[in-house]
């Protein structure tokens, strides 16, 4: 499982688009890349998962280069219900996910 | 709807007073995890099941216990709690725990613990 390093805090404005990068130098060949949200009292839940390149589902996108010693996750249009701790992971399977600080997003009117 | 239920959401328990929290799942996936997230920490991993196999983290004290009677149910035990462990408990489940971080865990929303 690899390191992941991410912004501590965040601070954004309601219909702005939101980037949050997350770097992981030691990311394995077969390791995928997953982001985890988190709101105040109540369990992680999943977001985005990629491999390489770029990944879009309803909710959000994740940017990932050739490299991938590095994503980017992508909120559009944030509003004030995505303020949580978003949480970056590399790798990870059957033996647990070792979460890092993750990136406490805040979002003003 | 298939998801993870906790219960209680909230459980006070005294010094010393050995608790019991419980999770349940209804996707009936093979692997269940505990976490400890005190506050304003990231979840921690205390151990996990990987159907009736279970694997515990170096780090994580002998005064935490866990249960899988079934694939459906995984309990943690906690026989003398201490005011340090006063924390949120997360139970999780993924299908299979494949490698490479690809399978995606799903988290019940928690069992916060207060110590007295």
């Amino acid at each position: 499982l690899a390191k992941t390093t991410q912004p501590i805090s965040m601070d954004s404005y309601e219909g702005q688009e939101v980037n949050i990068t997350c770097s992981h130098n030691n990311i394995a060949t077969n390791d995928y890349i997953t982001w985890y949200q988190q709101f105040p009292s109540q369990g992680p839940r999943f977001i985005i998962q990629g491999y390489k390149t770029k990944v879009t589902n309803e909710v959000a996108s994740l940017f990932i280069p050739a490299d991938r010693k590095s994503s980017t996750l992508s909120l559009p249009r944030v509003s004030l219900s995505d303020t949580a701790v978003y949480y970056c992971l590399a790798g990870g399977g059957a033996d647990g996910l070792t979460f890092g600080k993750g990136t406490h997003l805040i979002i003003q009117p | 709807d298939a998801m993870v239920i906790q219960n209680p959401r909230y459980q006070v328990t005294q010094f010393g007073k050995p608790v019991t929290l419980s999770c349940s799942q209804t996707l009936n996936h093979n692997v269940m995890y505990w976490y400890q997230q005190k506050s304003s920490q990231a979840p921690k991993l205390l151990f996990h099941y990987y159907d009736k196999d279970f694997n515990n983290e170096a780090d994580t004290p002998d005064n935490f216990q866990s249960r899988r009677p079934n694939t459906s149910f995984c309990f943690l035990d906690i026989r003398s709690p201490g005011l340090g462990d006063a924390a949120m408990y997360l139970c999780a489940t993924s299908r299979d725990g494949s490698a490479a971080g690809v399978d995606t865990q799903y988290f019940g929303p928690g069992t916060r613990l207060t110590v007295l």
